[in-house]
């Protein structure tokens, strides 16, 4: 099945400083997702973007589907950004069915 | 909308009972999906339903459990009997159908002891 991996596994900012997260899929995909799971463990959506760019607020996320990469961009880093953040794909034929990456954990310093 | 709503939030049972989880998918959805979450393996998908059909179970782990969706705004997930190894975070998500943005309840959090 597709493979998504995840990159950096865990990050450490200090506050105001910016960020890209990286998200890796190995087949074609139809859905990408951008979640970030908070410390009360809600998945909140960030971004739908099975390609090209969508900016909110700080936060903007690029899709390259040709290749077969995500980004997502945090600028101006405040401490309530701090959690997981986890890309999801469905490949071609899945039927919906999202698969998620192991995520990136970011910690955002005061 | 109230979004996907999910119950309990919190279920501590010992081992061998029978546990049910449940689900109201937002209105309009056609797609529910059942996740689990541990810190071995992250996310998984249980199983998913397209119009109240299941499309893909695969997920699931044992015969211990099973899922159903006897209506457009209702999912139950239940394990019979319960294992300590079934302790996690469960959700549930629903979407308007395929190429769609799927939306995650805030989970139930299972303790099996």
């Amino acid at each position: 099945g597709i493979q998504v991996e995840q990159s950096p596994p865990d990050l450490i900012l200090q506050e105001g400083a910016n960020s890209t997260l990286r998200c890796n899929f190995s087949d074609s995909v139809n859905n990408l997702q951008w979640f970030h799971q908070n410390p009360w463990g809600q998945l909140i959506n960030l971004f739908y973007i099975p390609s090209g760019t969508k900016q909110n607020g700080r936060l903007s996320a690029t899709t390259v589907a040709t290749e077969r990469y995500s980004l997502l961009y945090i600028s101006s880093s405040q401490t309530t950004d701090s959690g997981v953040y986890v890309c999801s794909v469905e490949g071609y034929n899945q039927g919906g069915k999202l698969i998620f990456g192991q995520g990136t954990e970011l910690s955002v310093k005061p | 909308d109230a979004g996907v709503i999910q119950s309990p939030r919190h279920e501590v049972t010992e081992m061998g009972q029978e546990v049910t989880l449940r689900c109201k998918p937002i209105s309009g959805h056609n797609s529910l999906f059942w996740y689990r979450q541990t810190m071995m393996r992250g996310l998984e998908l249980l199983i998913y339903f397209n119009n109240n059909v299941p499309i893909d179970d695969s997920g699931m782990p044992e015969d211990r459990f099973s899922a159903k969706m006897p209506n457009a705004s209702f999912s139950t997930l239940k394990i019979q009997p319960s294992e300590p190894r079934d302790s996690a975070v469960y959700f549930c998500a629903s979407s308007p159908g395929r190429l769609a943005e799927a939306f995650f309840g805030q989970g139930t959090r299972l303790t099996v002891v």
